[in-house]
Formats: structure tokens, C-alpha cells, sequence
């Protein structure tokens, strides 16, 4: 799978919206984009894929570059239960397995 | 509720010995993932079954093992325990395609001492 870069941390303040960025400058034309995340002491949760357009769910927005090379995810209204880690993830479903291979991730801090 | 349940949530064991972890993916998915989280490791893929056959396997550790089963749960077993392969232990389960949302369970939470 290619690999993807997110920065280590980001703060965002409670209620203002929160832009997540991912550099995946090696994606190919089957990489699918996916955004998972983690709260402390759970287990990972889906947040929302895509693969070259934009994508809205009840959750986020996902943000593709037109050359596809990076994506933003995007939190209009942060929460305190928004403070999680997260995770931007490409899968060449056609050409590998079925597993998602998670990097380092972003940590985000939500404050009052 | 993601609909995966893992047993049992905490587990304190004895390095050397063995135990299994179990997992029960949500009703109708045919895959199940298992990984790996240590503090200093991340979340690290080991193994994955599909419709009972294994279909892909990680960074797993020799002693460890897993199976799926034909009522579709699944079973890692981890032996000879070392004090490093104290981590948390996730389970995912999705439907046949991956590009849909994985699942993933609350994690059991493995103490070798």
C-alpha cells in the first residue's frame, strides 16, 4: 500500500471547524481513501472513504486534490468527543488484501 | 456499539503460558482482521480470515495462531507469552468487500507478567 503523512498533533478549539490534512504523494489510480479514528480506549471507528471526488456523511467531509496527491478531512463543528487520533489510510483493494495498514496517525486536541 | 464483540476485555497472564482471545464479528460479515496495539508499535495488522480460510497474514509471530470458524467467529491464540506481546488485541470484521467500513471491536487488553 502507499504510504501517507499526517502531522503528529493538531489543537482545534470547541465548536470551529477542524481541517485534517494527508499527503499521499505515491497514491495509484486504485488507491481508495479512508479515514478512521481512534477514541482513548476504544477500538478504531470508520469515518468516511473516497476516491477521487468529495464525500459528506453525517460525520465529516472528505476533501480530495484534483491530482489526488493529498486529502483533508474535515470536522465542521469540533467536539470535545472529537479528540481522538486519526487515521488517513489508502487501500489498492483490487491489487492487495483486505487489511488497512495504519501509520502513525494525527492526534487531535479539542479544548473548551 | 460497533457490533463486534471481543472476549475476554482484560486479560493478566504469565509469561510462558498461553491464551486465547476471542472475537465475534457482526452478524453477516465474512472477514475477520485481527491487530496488534502496543504503545511503541501502533496498530499493527497480524491476520485476516475470510469465510473461515485465512486470506492474509502480517507481522504475526510464529506463536501466534488464529482460525475462524464455521459459525464465522474467530480465535487468537498467543503462546509461550513473552513480556513484550503485552498490548491491546483488536478484532474487525467487515463484509466481503473492504471498502466499506471495517468494524472493530473494544479490544482485549493483554498483561504478560
Amino acid at each position: 500500500d502507499a504510504k501517507t503523512t499526517q502531522p503528529n498533533s493538531m489543537e482545534s478549539n470547541e465548536e470551529e471547524p477542524v481541517h485534517l490534512p494527508c499527503n499521499h504523494s505515491t497514491i495509484s489510480g486504485t488507491d481508495y481513501i479512508h479515514w478512521y479514528r481512534q477514541l482513548p480506549s476504544q477500538g478504531p471507528e470508520y469515518v468516511i472513504h473516497g476516491l477521487t471526488s468529495n464525500v459528506n456523511n453525517r460525520m465529516a467531509s472528505l476533501a480530495i486534490a484534483e491530482d489526488r496527491k493529498s486529502s483533508t478531512l474535515i470536522l465542521h463543528r469540533a467536539t470535545l468527543r472529537d479528540a481522538a487520533v486519526y487515521y488517513c489510510i489508502l487501500r489498492d483493494v483490487p491489487n492487495a488484501g483486505n487489511m488497512l495498514t495504519f501509520g502513525g496517525g494525527t492526534r487531535l486536541m479539542v479544548k473548551p | 456499539d460497533s457490533g463486534v464483540t471481543q472476549t475476554p476485555k482484560h486479560l493478566i497472564t504469565a509469561t510462558g503460558q498461553r491464551v486465547t482471545l476471542r472475537c465475534s464479528p457482526r452478524s453477516g460479515d465474512l472477514s475477520v482482521y485481527w491487530y496488534q496495539q502496543s504503545l511503541d508499535q501502533g496498530l499493527q495488522f497480524l491476520i485476516q480470515y475470510y469465510n473461515g480460510e485465512e486470506r492474509a497474514k502480517g507481522n504475526i509471530l510464529e506463536r501466534f495462531s488464529a482460525q475462524q470458524f464455521p459459525d464465522l467467529h474467530s480465535e487468537l491464540n498467543l503462546s509461550s507469552l513473552e513480556l513484550g506481546d503485552s498490548a491491546l488485541y483488536f478484532c474487525a470484521s467487515s463484509p466481503r468487500h473492504m471498502n466499506t467500513e471495517a468494524f472493530f471491536g473494544q479490544g482485549t487488553r493483554l498483561t504478560v507478567v
